[in-house]
Formats: structure tokens, C-alpha cells, sequence
């Protein structure tokens, strides 16, 4: 079955410092590999996904994330986090019929 | 385009009572799913509808139902409400195709809070 792994359910970060949200993930198929970001009250908002092209892929935001197959990961990175960036950010694989979550990391972001 | 909308954004039930939970897809998404995000277990697989038919459930009781209508447009049912169904209910569309790739993005509307005392 295919599914992540997200480590850090509370990740802190000072405003302009990085970010670095970690997600690993389980397939025995090459995965489809999504990072989506919800904030308060709200759905969830497609930040990046890996499809099999470019290991490296860039999202809004100034979002990116690296597919690594080695770490079996595909962490989420921001140079220099906005106090904007506060929310709950989920990793997500794909199966043949849904999304597979994992249980969502919040990000706090102090000034 | 439009987003995905659902309505209510909020409800208030009691136990033992049912509940009817609306999603417009955006247009010309076929695909529709719910899901149901809770603090303890997060965001789980409820179904995926796609031309009006049921695809793929996921490991809900029977009293968790949904239907799609013609215009793409979906619900969900829940009957004999329990304290446990308590929930943000997420509906999103994929402009999945028939026979086409499983893997495209889906697009999440806002949700619904079902609260249930």
C-alpha cells in the first residue's frame, strides 16, 4: 500500500529563517507525490506535486520540494519563511483512486 | 473558473439524525471525492464518484452514502448521526478521465464542519 510519513506534527521557525517540512514516503510503485497547504477554516490548497519528471519541483509560494529515491522522501522547503506561511501543511501520495495523507504538520512561524 | 463550493460550510445536528452534504465540482470535472478530516485521524478517503457512479469506497460504515447527478454535481449522507462523525468534510474534483491516468491533482473546496451533539 502507498502511503507517507510526515515527521514533526509542530514545526517553529522564525520569520526569514527556513523551512523545512519532511515527508517520507512508502510505494511499491513509482508515487505520484503531492504537498498541499490548508489554512484555518479552510480546504486544502495544491502548493507542489512530482509526477515523475524533474526531481526537483517548484510550487507557489515560493515552495519547493526535492523527490528523493534513495531517502524514499520528498521534503518541502522555503528559503526564508512570511508569517503568512502559518498553516497546517499535508503530504500526499496517490493511489489508484484516492489520496493517501499523511497526518499534517503545523507550522508556526514567529516573528 | 470557479472553485469547488460545498454547502453548508456549517452544521449543527443531533444524534441519531441524518445529514445531507452538497458539492459542485468545478466545471468539467467528472471526478468528484469526499473526504473526512478529523484531529485524531486526520484526512481519510470516504468515496470518488465519477459519471454518476461510484468508483472506489473507502473503510466507512454503510451509513456514510453519496450520490452524483448528471451535471457532475455530488452529496453525501450520513444517517444515524454518532458523536464520532463529527468532522470537516472535504469534497474535491479531478478532471480525472475515463480510463485515463488515476494520478491527476485534486482540488479541494473549503469544506463542511458537521458538528454533532
Amino acid at each position: 500500500a502507498q502511503s507517507v510519513t510526515q515527521l514533526g506534527s509542530h514545526v517553529s521557525v522564525s520569520e526569514g529563517a527556513l523551512v523545512l517540512l519532511r515527508c517520507n514516503y512508502s510505494s511499491s510503485v513509482p508515487p505520484y507525490l503531492f504537498w498541499y497547504v490548508q489554512y484555518p477554516n479552510q480546504g486544502l490548497q495544491l502548493l507542489l506535486k512530482y509526477t515523475s519528471a524533474a526531481t526537483l519541483v517548484k510550487g507557489i509560494n515560493g515552495f519547493e520540494a526535492e523527490f528523493k529515491k534513495s531517502e524514499t522522501s520528498f521534503h518541502l522547503t522555503k528559503p526564508s519563511a512570511h508569517m503568512s506561511d502559518a498553516a497546517e501543511y499535508f503530504c500526499a501520495v496517490s493511489t489508484p483512486y484516492a489520496l493517501n495523507f499523511g497526518k499534517g504538520t503545523s507550522l508556526l512561524v514567529t516573528p | 473558473k470557479a472553485g469547488v463550493t460545498q454547502t453548508p460550510r456549517y452544521l449543527i445536528k443531533t444524534r441519531g439524525q441524518q445529514v445531507t452534504l452538497s458539492c459542485s465540482p468545478i466545471s468539467g470535472h467528472r471526478s468528484v471525492s469526499w473526504y473526512q478530516q478529523t484531529p485524531g485521524q486526520g484526512l481519510q478517503f470516504l468515496f470518488e464518484y465519477f459519471s454518476e457512479t461510484q468508483r472506489n469506497k473507502g473503510n466507512f460504515p454503510g451509513r456514510f452514502s453519496g450520490r452524483q447527478f448528471s451535471n457532475s454535481r455530488s452529496e453525501m449522507n450520513v444517517s444515524t448521526l454518532e458523536l464520532g462523525d463529527s468532522a470537516l468534510y472535504l469534497c474535491a474534483s479531478s478532471p480525472r478521465v475515463a480510463g485515463g491516468s488515476h494520478y491527476n491533482e485534486q482540488f479541494f473546496g473549503p469544506g463542511t464542519r458537521l458538528t454533532v451533539l
